[in-house]
């Protein structure tokens, strides 16, 4: 399967610890979208990288949250101190030179 | 603010039948619209996306339309089939991001 691939897909913590998520985009897909997900509302943008670089953070991206792609290859998303109101679905999503994002599966996160 | 909305939040049909799900936004400057299908737990599937200067886009039994003058764009669905029970997401393209609204649930009984 050669789609965006995330991991874990389900996790749960107890608030105050950190967790990491990974997501391993589409081969050769040089942009990489990170969303967050509530249950019953869209996915709402939280960071963007092109390549290696982070371009754009959301303000819902606060200093808790870090989010790294080293070598421009896979990404990840860290959120320190974990609050319950971190408990949401995390999207990757990828994109290559054209327009249309393609998702991955998602990290459901509960936080206890 | 941009700001996406569905209209409505639920739907419910009888299998065959042919429905619009509505979706409208505040920014008309907007680089293209996509719909998107979530199953439950899952992630999202483009199904169509519509740049700026186009006015419809179809695939299959779907066809989705822009109107950016007035702010807004239809998803149509020939002869739905319980399969197409899902969670339709619309999405504007601003920059570099996606604003989505919260989507229409729809289900197709069979």
């Amino acid at each position: 399967d050669t789609g965006v691939s995330q991991d874990p897909r389900h996790k749960i913590t107890k608030r105050g610890q950190n967790v990491t998520f990974r997501c391993d985009p589409i081969s050769e897909h040089n942009r990489l979208y990170w969303y967050r997900q509530t249950l019953g509302q869209g996915p709402e943008f939280l960071t963007y990288f092109q390549n290696e670089a982070q371009l754009e953070k959301s303000r819902l991206l606060s200093d808790r949250f870090s989010a790294e792609r080293p070598k421009g290859s896979f990404s990840t998303l860290e959120i320190q101190r974990t609050e319950q109101g971190d408990s949401a679905m995390y999207l990757c999503a990828s994109r290559p030179m054209g327009d249309t994002q393609y998702f991955g599966p998602g990290t459901r996160l509960t936080v206890l | 603010k941009q700001e996406v909305t569905q209209i409505p939040a639920a739907l419910s049909v009888p299998e065959g039948e042919n429905l619009v799900l509505n979706c409208s936004f505040t920014d008309s400057a907007i680089y293209n619209l996509q719909w998107f299908r979530q199953d439950p737990g899952k992630g999202l599937t483009s199904l169509l996306l519509i740049q700026s200067s186009q006015r419809e886009q179809t695939s299959g039994r779907l066809n989705a339309s822009l109107d950016k003058s007035s702010g807004r764009s239809t998803l149509y669905i020939a002869a739905s089939q319980p399969g197409d029970s899902a969670t339709y997401l619309c999405a504007g393209q601003y920059g570099n991001k996606l604003v989505f609204g919260a989507g229409t649930i729809l289900r197709v009984k069979s």
